[in-house]
Parts: C-alpha cells; structure tokens; sequence
C-alpha cells in the first residue's frame, strides 16, 4: 500500500488520558500535514512537518497538544488530557515537497472522548 | 482571516447532467487551489488541483481559475449517481484553507 496510513482508525479514550495519532506519508514524501474535522464542520488545519521540524503549528490549539515527525519512524500527534470537545476525525495527509504541492490525505483516526 | 467560501448546497442534479460548484477566496497571493471529494464517513480525495489561470480538465471534471475575480470552479460532466458526495474547495500551499464543502446529491 503505497498510500498514506494512519493508525489507528478509530480510539476511545476517557476524559484525562492521552490520545496518540500516528502517520506515516506516502513513499517518497516528506512532508506531513494534519488537519481536525469536527462532527458537522469543514476541515481545519493544525500542524506542518518536515522530518524533525515544526514548519507551521499555527493551527495548533495552543494547550495539551502537540506534534512531531522524528528522523525515523511515523508523524505523531499527541493530545494530553482529552476532553469531549477533542472528538473528532483527525487527517494526515502528505506532499512530495513544500508549498504548493498537492497533498494526499490518509484515511483517518476517528476520535470519540467518553 | 484568510477564508474560502464554497455555493451552500445541497446541489441536486439529474444523471447525466452537468455540476456546477463553485468557490471563492479571499488571500489575492494564493497560488494553489485544489478541489477534493469526501463520500459521507471517509477522507478527502484529491481529485482536481490548478495552479493557472484558465480551465484544466480530467476526465468528466474541468477545473476553472480566475485570480483576478478570486474564484475558482469545478464543473462535472456527465454526472453518475456515484459522483454524489462533498465536494471541497481548498487553496493554498503547505498550509490548506477548506471551504465549507458543497453536498451534490445526483439523481439516477
């Protein structure tokens, strides 16, 4: 599978633990994006990484979460502290390079906060 | 604020008809517009992107740019019941703005 992956697809976490979302791009790209879909809302973006960079965390809620791409192995964003609000289909996606390359976005973690 | 604003659907057509969706956006200096389409319960899927102003076509889709109104469109050809989802409207570079998605619904 040449595409973009994501697991887990779906995680159930109680209010107060920790979320772990991992991605790993497509082959050949180095360049990860995050974006958060709330229930009946359009996408939002969150994060840009390249290997071992933070490009732009703009989109980033400024408490409890948190982003990384290491040398090795997959993207991972981390949310500390769930709360309801924090359900929602979280995406990755990836590009071949930087600025306005087409990004490829993966299947989804389906978040639920209990 | 950067915004992209997409026609509010739903949008229903008969098969065989042609979609008109449509988008505007507001950053004069975006580069990249992308359109994506996300069947209820999946991920996006990038099936149109243009860089230039001028139409671009693929298939049944045709991507249109125009930088100087800020709008861009996405017309589907001959349109089939499975082509019944969200289409997304996106631009930018790195960084993605999302509109809010248009509903076509294509009646068999």
């Amino acid at each position: 599978n040449a595409g973009v992956m994501q697991n887990p697809r779906h995680l159930v976490r109680r209010r107060g633990q920790e979320a772990r979302l991992r991605c790993s791009p497509m082959k050949g790209h180095s360049h990860v994006y995050w974006y958060r879909q709330l229930p009946e809302e359009g996408l939002k973006f969150m994060v840009y990484l390249q290997k071992e960079n933070i490009i732009d965390e703009s989109g980033m809620p400024k408490e409890r979460f948190s982003a990384e791409f290491p040398k090795e192995g997959p993207s991972i964003l981390r949310i500390q502290q769930v709360v309801r609000g924090d359900s929602a289909a979280y995406f990755c996606a990836s590009s071949p390079g930087p600025g306005p390359y087409e990004q490829y976005f993966g299947p989804g973690t389906r978040l639920t906060v209990t | 604020q950067k915004e992209v604003e997409q026609n509010s659907g739903p949008l229903s057509v008969p098969e065989g008809a042609i979609a008109s969706l449509n988008c505007t956006y507001s950053d004069r200096g975006s580069q990249s517009f992308f359109w994506y389409r996300q069947y209820s319960g999946k991920s996006p899927e990038l099936i149109m992107f243009i860089y230039s102003n001028g139409d671009k076509e693929d298939g049944r889709f045709t991507a249109q740019l125009n930088k100087a109104s800020q709008y861009v469109s996405l017309l589907i050809r001959d349109s089939q019941p499975s082509d019944s989802a969200t289409y997304l409207c996106a631009v930018g570079g790195g960084k993605l703005i999302f509109g809010q998605g248009t509903e076509l619904s294509v009646k068999p």
